[in-house]
């Protein structure tokens, strides 16, 4: 149990373009997912709390503009890169906690995204 | 803001070879996690472990709350165990504060 999945697992795209990542809890139900951001030989850092049916909270120096989040059900969070520019690649990593089992916390994946 | 360090930041071995990695954390602990990052970037969990002691096969971690650190046990070591190892601290938002991580490398 306890499995999150991201789409897509890379993605490129051209500078100005716009990239949805999805986030899915499989198995269970999270009324909160995280996003965080890896750079290359770096550890994780919190983009931004997303909470099912409200807005999500951005980490001090996130744009909330530029990385747009929705977490528009129990089960389905998103995130937005809009405008990307050369600076936003990066690798792109959610997880979720059940809500009705502690704090635990499950990762996703990631999505490796590159912009050209 | 909450600390994580976490030691050594690189760790080379010899398959067979034992090892322990140290998380040293700033604040009270009400969730603590160990992971390994694949090469392909998957976080997997290996431990939830705020406090007490837990082993899973030839893993094993052990948290000391009151001295604000964490152990991670790895025994006979493989060369699939080669890695980044990270260890996270909750936050108060029930995030995931990260350590730098342990890079280890097992050699055949």
């Amino acid at each position: 149990g306890a499995v999150v999945s991201q789409h897509p697992s890379w993605v490129i795209c051209k500078s100005g373009t716009s990239v949805k990542i999805e986030c899915r809890s499989l198995d269970f139900q999270a009324t909160t997912m995280f996003w965080y951001r890896q750079f290359p030989k770096q550890s994780l850092m919190l983009m931004a709390t997303s909470n099912e049916g409200s807005k999500a909270t951005y980490e001090q120096g996130v744009e909330k503009d530029k990385f747009l989040i929705n977490h528009a059900s129990l089960t389905l969070s998103t995130l937005t890169v809009t405008s990307a520019h050369p600076e936003d690649s990066s690798f792109y990593i959610c997880s979720a906690r059940d809500s009705g089992q502690g704090s635990e916390q499950y990762f996703g994946p990631g999505t490796r995204l590159t912009v050209t | 803001g909450i600390q994580v360090e976490q030691s050594p930041p690189d760790l080379i071995l010899q398959e067979g070879a034992n090892s322990t990695l140290r998380c040293n954390f700033s604040d009270s602990v009400n969730n603590l996690q160990w992971f390994h990052q694949n090469p392909w970037g998957q976080l997997i969990n290996l431990f939830y472990i705020p406090s007490g002691t837990k082993q899973n096969g030839r893993l094993s971690a052990t948290t000391v709350a009151t001295e604000r650190y964490s152990l991670l046990y790895i025994s006979s070591s493989q060369t699939t165990d080669s890695g980044v190892y990270f260890c996270a601290l909750g936050g108060s938002q029930g995030n995931l504060i990260f350590g730098k991580g342990t890079k280890l490398s097992v050699k055949p």
